[in-house]
């Protein structure tokens, strides 16, 4: 069964740091991967995706995921962090052989000091 | 602007009430989906629904009963909710085959 795992729930970082926020999976073949951005109040805007090819993929708002299998991890950075980037993040993993079964992990909350 | 749409926004209902939450997709696809996101709960998937014919049910009570009438609507009838039913009810839609989901901003539902 796939199962996603984000092992931090609430990071703080100064504005101008760099992020990475921690995602690690599990699943018996090759994923589909995704990170999800939910601001407070509102529903989850898609930052990037993963299917297959180049394992750094670029997102939006200058978002970046990096894809390690023998890792099992699928981490989101941002090389410098605006105040409107605090939010929470959402890891996801859907099976390749279903359009539907998407999981999501529990979130991490990103709150970003002046 | 997301291209799928929920409405209400805010719903505060009692226990006794029947109510709809509605959702309505731009995009063109085919499959549409509800969840809910309770406080520290990770999301849940409640309904699938795939070419306007539901594919998946986790295990949720008959006291939430969708409707898909054809691929750009989704309901959620509501009725005899209960408190623990409080939370946000988020709509999102797929190609059938492209697995990336979009979502709406959510209907906050409390249950008083």
């Amino acid at each position: 069964a796939q199962s996603v795992t984000q092992p931090d729930i609430h990071i703080t970082v100064s504005e101008g740091a760099s992020l990475e926020l921690r995602c690690n999976y599990s699943y018996g073949a090759t994923p589909y991967l995704f990170w999800y951005v939910q601001s407070p109040g509102q529903g989850l805007q898609l930052l990037l995706k993963y299917f297959s090819g180049d394992t750094l993929v670029q997102g939006i708002k200058g978002f970046e995921a990096e894809f390690k299998r023998s890792q099992s991890s699928f981490n989101l950075r941002k090389p410098s962090v605006h105040w409107s980037d605090a939010a929470e993040y959402f890891c996801a993993v859907g099976a390749v052989d279903s359009s539907y079964k998407l999981i999501f992990g529990s979130g991490t909350r990103l709150l970003v000091r002046p | 602007e997301t291209g799928v749409t929920q409405t209400p926004r805010h719903l505060v209902m009692g226990m006794t009430n029947k109510k709809s939450l509605k959702c309505e997709q731009h995009l063109g696809h085919n499959a549409m989906y509800w969840y809910k996101q309770s406080a520290k709960k990770p999301l849940e998937l409640m309904f699938v629904y795939s070419l306007e014919e539901r594919v998946e049910n986790n295990s949720v009570p008959s006291r939430f009963s969708p409707e898909c009438p054809n691929s750009s609507h989704l309901f959620l009838h509501l009725h005899t909710l209960q408190p623990e039913d409080s939370a946000l009810y988020l709509c999102a839609s797929s190609q059938v085959a492209g697995n990336t989901i979009y979502f709406g901003e959510g209907s906050w539902l409390t249950v008083v």
